[in-house]
């Protein structure tokens, strides 16, 4: 079993559509979660880190369930520009961090 | 942009041949990961530098060494290249203590043949 794990995907959504991405990831100790976009052959780059209280930025809503070692993101009213492979990361306390594989998701017109 | 840079961008080698990936992190920050990417999977954990020493090993064999040096760069070098080798090399930048984000150099494309 890998240590974070994601909807595989791809999630193929109309423009406005709200769509969900979850993860879990299986250590316990982990310390810090995060969210991070990748377009077509670039680098990761941070969308928003994850608390247990709950944040939202924007269209973009995360979520983290440490009893069920369980992250989410919810992305509000999907922009064409929004398609690109969404990244879970978990952090342990040694600052190594875990990526899942990724959720592709594709906004259409 | 991120303040993070690699080099090179893209690069070509043949099978058995050793290779040196560079990156700069960005200021403020002490603490260098790398990552292999395969075409279709997340980052894999290579390994990780602080303090110029290594802090932290995936499940890559040791021909995978790097090192850090006094201003925080790095270096990742492999050596007896396989054509599995071939993948996105990614670094990353982060300050070791406090639970912030790393931030990813734009990568390295290495391609063995």
């Amino acid at each position: 079993r890998k240590e974070v794990e994601q909807d595989p995907g791809p999630f193929n959504v109309p423009e406005g559509a709200t769509v969900a991405f979850n993860c879990t990831y299986s250590n316990s100790a982990s310390q810090s979660f995060f969210w991070y976009r990748q377009d077509c052959r670039k680098e990761p780059k941070l969308l928003m880190s994850v608390y247990s209280s709950g944040n939202e930025d924007g269209r973009f809503t995360a979520q983290l369930n440490r009893a069920s070692q369980y992250i989410s993101l919810l992305i509000r009213d999907s922009k064409l520009s929004d398609s690109a492979t969404y990244l879970c990361v978990v952090r342990g306390n040694a600052g190594k961090s875990t990526f899942g594989d990724g959720t592709t998701l594709t906004v259409k017109p | 942009e991120t303040g993070v840079t690699q080099s090179p961008t893209h690069l070509i080698k043949t099978r058995g041949q050793q290779v040196t990936l560079r990156c700069s992190s960005q200021s403020g920050h002490n603490t260098v990961s790398w990552y292999q990417q395969a075409l279709g999977q997340g980052p894999q954990f290579i390994f990780q530098y602080y303090r110029e020493e290594e802090n932290g090993r995936g499940n890559f064999p040791p021909r995978f060494s790097g090192l850090q040096f006094p201003n925080y760069s790095s270096e990742l070098n492999v050596n007896a290249l396989e054509l599995d080798d071939s993948a996105l090399y990614l670094c990353a930048s982060s300050f070791r203590g406090g639970f912030t984000e790393a931030f990813f150099g734009q990568g390295t494309r290495l391609t063995v043949v």
